[in-house]
Formats: C-alpha cells, structure tokens, sequence
C-alpha cells in the first residue's frame, strides 16, 4: 500500500461546477499535508496546506483534513479551463525523522469549456 | 529574487552512459532537495541536504547515484551509468533553514532525462 493515495483520473467537469480531489493516507505520525499543481512540463507549485483537522478557504479553493479517516480533500469551485493539471497530495510524516514531502501519484482534473 | 535554477532542462543519453545535473537554490536557503518524478507519478525524495550534510539519502540509488553539495550552496546530481529505467524529471528543490513545512518547498523546472 502506497504512503499516500489518489485516483489518478482523469477527473473531469464542466466549467463552472466544482472539482473534488481525494487522498488518503497511511496510518503514520503526520503533520502537515499540502496539494500541489502541476501543468504538464512544469514543476509542482503549492495550493493549499492544512494542519487542522476541518475545512480551511483560499479562493475557490478549499481544502479539507479528516485525521481519524485519514482522508484530506480539495474542492475547487467555478472550476475554470485554467485549472486543468494535475492535483498532487503531499504529506509530511514524523515518525521517520524525514522532513520531507511524501506525494501521492496525483489526480488529472480536466475542466470542460 | 530568482527561484531554483537547474540545468540543463533536457538531456537525451545513451544507456551506460554518465549524467550530471545541476541545481543553484534560491539565496539563503539552507535546505536543499533532490526528487525524482517518472511519468504520471509524483515526485519521490532522492535526498535531502541541511547545509552540506546529506541528512536523507534512504533512497538513493547509491551504486549508481551520487549527489554533492559543496559549500552549502549548488547542488549536483550524478548518474554513472545510466539505465533505461532512469528516465525521468529531476526536480531540485529548496527551503529556508529549519523550515519543515511544505509551505515554503521551492521547486525549479527540473532536468528532463531520457535514457535511449
């Protein structure tokens, strides 16, 4: 089983409808968990972070942490055409020592004109 | 201010044949990372640096990777030789110093490498 788990896609929508995007997660000592975007050829630049569990807003973006399900989401609103990329979960785990980033596969979000 | 520099952007090489990359992190940033992403996946931690220190390098390929960061400050990553299965995006990425939080993870453009 993969540290950190996403549905690679392709999600896709129609403009203006809202995206959600899910991970799941191992059952390890974590800390922080962040979504990345990433454009095709391009490298992956942050989104949201979330440290809490409940529901935190930037935007359109809204990001939402369950610890007991070890389940976090992204709800993107008014989804634009501008906003198909790919969607990666990342975690920090700290039961390793490894302060690092520990990314899922990412999830294709396609967002129909 | 620039953000992670790397070079070169695209690299086609023959198997067995060495590879380098190079990567400058963003100015006073301490921590300075190596991942690689293969295609439709995510990035994966090749090694981490706090200064000139590898304090990460788990899963480093180490018969054939190697990695150095003189001085604290440039970066570079060798593959000697390389294989078919090392082709992939090498992305470099920073942080500030003590700085744990994916919040302020930089990351450059990556070094495309293709191994024919």
């Amino acid at each position: 089983q993969k540290e950190v788990e996403q549905n690679s896609g392709p999600l896709s929508v129609p403009e203006g409808a809202i995206a959600s995007l899910n991970c799941t997660y191992s059952d390890r000592v974590s800390q922080s968990f962040f979504w990345y975007r990433q454009y095709s050829g391009k490298s992956p630049e942050l989104i949201m972070s979330i440290y809490s569990n409940g529901d935190k807003e930037d935007g359109r973006f809204t990001a939402q942490l369950n610890k007991a399900s070890q389940y976090v989401s992204l709800l993107i609103r008014d989804s634009q055409p501008s906003d198909s990329a790919t969607y990666l979960c990342a975690v920090i785990f700290m039961d390793t020592g490894r302060r690092a980033l520990t990314f899922g596969s990412g999830t294709r979000l396609q967002v129909q004109p | 201010e620039a953000g992670v520099v790397q070079s070169p952007r695209y690299k086609i090489i023959e198997k067995k044949q060495p590879v380098a990359f190079w990567c400058n992190p963003i100015s006073g940033h301490n921590t300075l990372y190596w991942y690689r992403q293969n295609l439709g996946q995510g990035p994966e931690l090749l090694i981490r640096y706090e200064n000139e220190e590898a304090v990460d390098d788990s899963q480093l390929p180490k018969d054939r990777f190697s990695a150095e960061r003189l001085k604290g400050v440039d970066s570079t990553l060798k593959i000697q030789p390389a294989e078919l299965g090392d082709s992939a995006v090498y992305l470099c990425a920073s942080s500030p110093r003590g700085q744990t939080s994916g919040n302020t993870i930089y990351f450059g453009e990556g070094s495309w490498l293709t191994v024919v």
